[in-house]
């Protein structure tokens, strides 16, 4: 069956960058998207962006102007997401999820176990 | 960016009984072309990723009982639980794929009265 195992949890110092990474089995890799989620304590969920496995096309949320970046090892079938110029805003859990399809505007059925990230000085 | 927005924000409702978590959206999910709301349901337990429950706004996802059922099309939509269960005690959020960035509601904390 499908699984997302994530990386394990982060301490970071404001302005560093953290990445986190999303291994992937139980299906073939490059015919799903792969959404980056994160939920701050006690806030509501927000998406961060999507990759296209299949041709490496993203999307991302201007809310993190440039700060973000999501890639493929396609030969490891494993997505990163780093995220740059880290401040305490950032401390939250960070999820991964498989889309339906290789597209965006799919619905979102499966969920990697979450990587806590926090950002203290 | 399309605002999602839940009430009530908190719910308590006895065992058996009816839950209503509703939902709206700042401007319509629906794609005209295919006559499609582009809305999902997740139920989220303590320390857990969300459980996709619910998506095209009223297909439920294989395995969710069926008990649980969404609907409403455009702007307004509702989850409802038809028996509440103790297992069903969770945040329930509802999420737009209509536009990027895909965005969520504020979530619906469920309890038992």
């Amino acid at each position: 069956q499908v699984h997302l195992v994530q990386s394990g949890a982060e301490v970071k110092k404001p302005g560093a960058s953290v990445r986190v990474s999303c291994k992937a089995s139980g299906y073939t890799f490059t015919t799903h998207g792969i959404h980056w989620v994160r939920q701050a304590p006690g806030q509501r969920l927000e998406w961060m962006g999507w990759i296209n496995v299949g041709n490496g096309n993203t999307e991302y949320s201007q809310r993190f102007q440039g700060r973000v970046t999501i890639t493929t090892d396609t030969s490891a079938s494993t997505a990163y997401m780093d995220l740059s110029g880290l401040r305490s805003e950032d401390t939250a859990v960070y999820f991964c999820a498989r889309g339906s399809d290789s597209s965006w505007y799919s619905e979102v059925g499966y969920w990697g176990q979450g990587t806590l990230v926090t950002v203290s000085a | 960016d399309i605002v999602m927005t839940q009430s009530p924000d908190s719910l308590a409702v006895s065992l058996g009984e009816r839950a209503t978590i509703n939902c709206k959206s700042s401007q319509s999910v629906l794609y005209s072309s295919n006559n499609k709301n582009y809305l999902v349901w997740y139920q989220q337990k303590p320390g857990q990723p969300p459980k996709l429950l619910i998506y095209w706004a009223s297909t439920r996802e294989s395995g969710v009982p069926d008990r649980f059922s969404g609907s409403g099309s455009g702007t307004d939509f509702t989850l409802t639980i038809s028996s509440l269960q103790a297992e069903d005690v969770a945040v329930y959020y509802c999420q737009q794929y209509y536009s990027t960035p895909l965005t969520f509601g504020q979530g619906t904390r469920l309890e038992i009265k």
